[in-house]
């Protein structure tokens, strides 16, 4: 079958660090997807990665690693407004995977 | 626009009652998928399109469910007798796959109530 794991919910506060995990059993790999979806709204793409290392693009960075079957988002310097859920996808073929998203709650 | 739409974007309908949502993708984007969210829940995969072919529909949750895809642009998804569990949030998105990395484009959505 196919698989994608990230935690269901995560909670930081502004100005900090976060790190939302994905992992990933899926039939073949042609790239992996970050997507931010705020409530109420459709998912906007985050960043892409299909080799292995990091990927950085202003506050936000995503990892992969293909061996492990791994990939996480970086958020730094928290703010309010990256109160939202965070989906990642994986393509095997013609389509994409979608794991569940993680929401990801931002304290003051 | 340069963007996918989708119209409604609200739709509230009896149960039992036939409904058609329409997407229309970005303009010379090859691929075009469907999506539903329940509320608070992920994206379910139902049907994808390449051109105006439909290669994969096992997603369509039954046979009151249908799409179609015309000159490789517009498409209607069709749920027939529709039942209070239909209601949610239906998403479109498009892709060119001939070239880059098949990012996917959403639209903003029609969001289905069944009372």
């Amino acid at each position: 079958g196919q698989n994608i794991d990230q935690p269901t919910e995560m909670t930081a506060t502004e100005g900090a660090i976060v790190q939302i995990n994905c992992t990933y059993q899926t039939s073949g790999f042609n790239g992996l997807f970050w997507y931010q979806q705020h409530a109420g709204e459709a998912p906007t793409f985050l960043s892409y990665n299909v080799l292995d290392g990091l990927e950085e693009k202003g506050r936000f960075s995503s990892f992969l690693s293909r061996s492990k079957g791994y990939s996480y988002l970086l958020l730094k310097e928290l703010q309010m407004k990256d109160s939202a859920s965070y989906l990642c996808a994986v393509r095997p073929n013609y389509q994409l995977i979608w794991g569940a998203g993680t929401k990801l709650i931002i304290k003051p | 626009g340069a963007g996918v739409s989708q119209s409604p974007s609200n739709k509230v309908t009896e149960k039992g009652k036939d409904v058609e949502l329409r997407c229309d993708p970005i303009s010379g984007h090859t691929a075009l998928y469907w999506y539903r969210q329940r509320l608070g829940q992920g994206l379910e995969f139902l049907i994808y399109f390449q051109g105006n072919s439909a290669p994969d529909k096992s997603g369509l949750p039954s046979d009151r469910f249908s799409a179609e895809r015309t000159g490789e642009s517009v498409s209607t998804l069709t749920i027939q007798r529709t039942q209070q569990e239909d209601s949610a949030v239906y998403l479109c998105a498009s892709s060119n796959t001939r070239t880059g990395n098949h990012e996917q484009y959403f639209g903003p959505g029609t969001r289905l109530t069944v009372t």
